[in-house]
C-alpha cells in the first residue's frame, strides 16, 4: 500500500532556530518526492522536488534531502522566521509516465514563536 | 500571469443539497486534478480531467463529478451533500508535456451545515 508518514505531527521553536522534519514512504514505483508548504486554509506551494537521483535540494532557508535506499527524505529550515508557521506537506508521486498519482502525507503543523 | 484560480472562495450549503465548484488552471496547463482536504489532514485525490476526459479518479463515491471545458478550465460537482463533504476543496493544474508537476489552488472552503 503506498504510503507517507511524517513526523513530528507538530512542532514549536523559537524564531531563529532550525528545525528538521522527517518523511518516511512506501510508493512504488518512486517517480518524485515534494516538500510543500502550506498556510491554513490556503492551497499548497512547492518547496522542492527531488527525484530518485538527487539527494539534496536547496530552495533559501528550506534545504531537502532524499535517501532512496532507506525511503527516507527530510526538511530542514534554517534561521526560522515567524512566516514559516504553517503545514509542511511532504508528497511523493507514483508512476512512471503519463499519470502520476501523488501520495500525500498528513504534514507537519509547525509553529514559529516570537 | 495569474496562477491556478477557483471559486468562490468560501460557501454555506445544507445537506442535501447540490454544489459546483469552479477551477481555473494557469496558462500552458492542460490537466486539471481536484483533491478534498478535511480539517487537519492531507489532501485526498478526488479524479484529474485531461482532454475534457476524466483520466483517474480516486475512492470517492458517484455523488463527486466533474468536466473539464476547451479551454482547459474545469468544475466539480458534487451532489446530496452530506456533513463529512465540508473540507477544503483543491484544484492542481498541471503544465503541458510535464506530468510529474502540479499547481495548487488557493482552494474553495465549503460548509454543510
Amino acid at each position: 500500500k503506498n504510503q507517507v508518514e511524517q513526523s513530528p505531527q507538530s512542532l514549536i521553536i523559537l524564531e531563529g532556530k532550525n528545525c528538521t522534519l522527517q518523511c518516511n514512504y512506501t510508493v512504488s514505483p518512486f517517480s518524485n518526492l515534494r516538500w510543500y508548504k502550506q498556510d491554513t486554509g490556503r492551497g499548497p506551494v512547492s518547496l522542492t522536488i527531488m527525484t530518485f537521483s538527487e539527494n539534496t535540494k536547496s530552495n533559501g532557508r528550506y534545504t531537502a534531502t532524499l535517501d532512496a535506499d532507506t525511503k527516507q527524505s527530510s526538511l530542514h529550515i534554517t534561521a526560522s522566521q515567524l512566516s514559516d508557521s504553517a503545514s509542511y506537506i511532504c508528497v511523493v508521486s507514483a508512476g512512471n509516465t503519463g499519470f502520476q498519482k501523488l501520495v500525500f502525507g498528513t504534514g507537519t503543523r509547525l509553529l514559529v514563536s516570537p | 500571469d495569474a496562477g491556478v484560480t477557483q471559486s468562490p472562495t468560501h460557501l454555506i450549503k445544507t445537506r442535501g443539497q447540490q454544489v459546483t465548484l469552479r477551477c481555473s488552471p494557469k496558462s500552458g496547463h492542460d490537466t486539471v486534478s481536484w483533491y478534498q482536504q478535511a480539517l487537519g489532514q492531507g489532501p485526498q485525490f478526488i479524479f484529474q480531467y485531461y482532454e475534457e476526459e476524466e483520466r483517474q479518479r480516486g475512492n470517492f463515491p458517484d455523488r463527486f463529478s466533474g468536466h473539464q471545458f476547451p479551454n482547459y478550465s474545469s468544475e466539480l460537482n458534487v451532489n446530496a451533500l452530506l456533513l463529512g463533504d465540508s473540507a477544503l476543496y483543491l484544484c492542481a493544474s498541471t503544465p503541458r508535456g510535464v506530468s510529474y508537476e502540479q499547481y495548487f489552488g488557493p482552494g474553495t472552503r465549503l460548509t454543510v451545515t
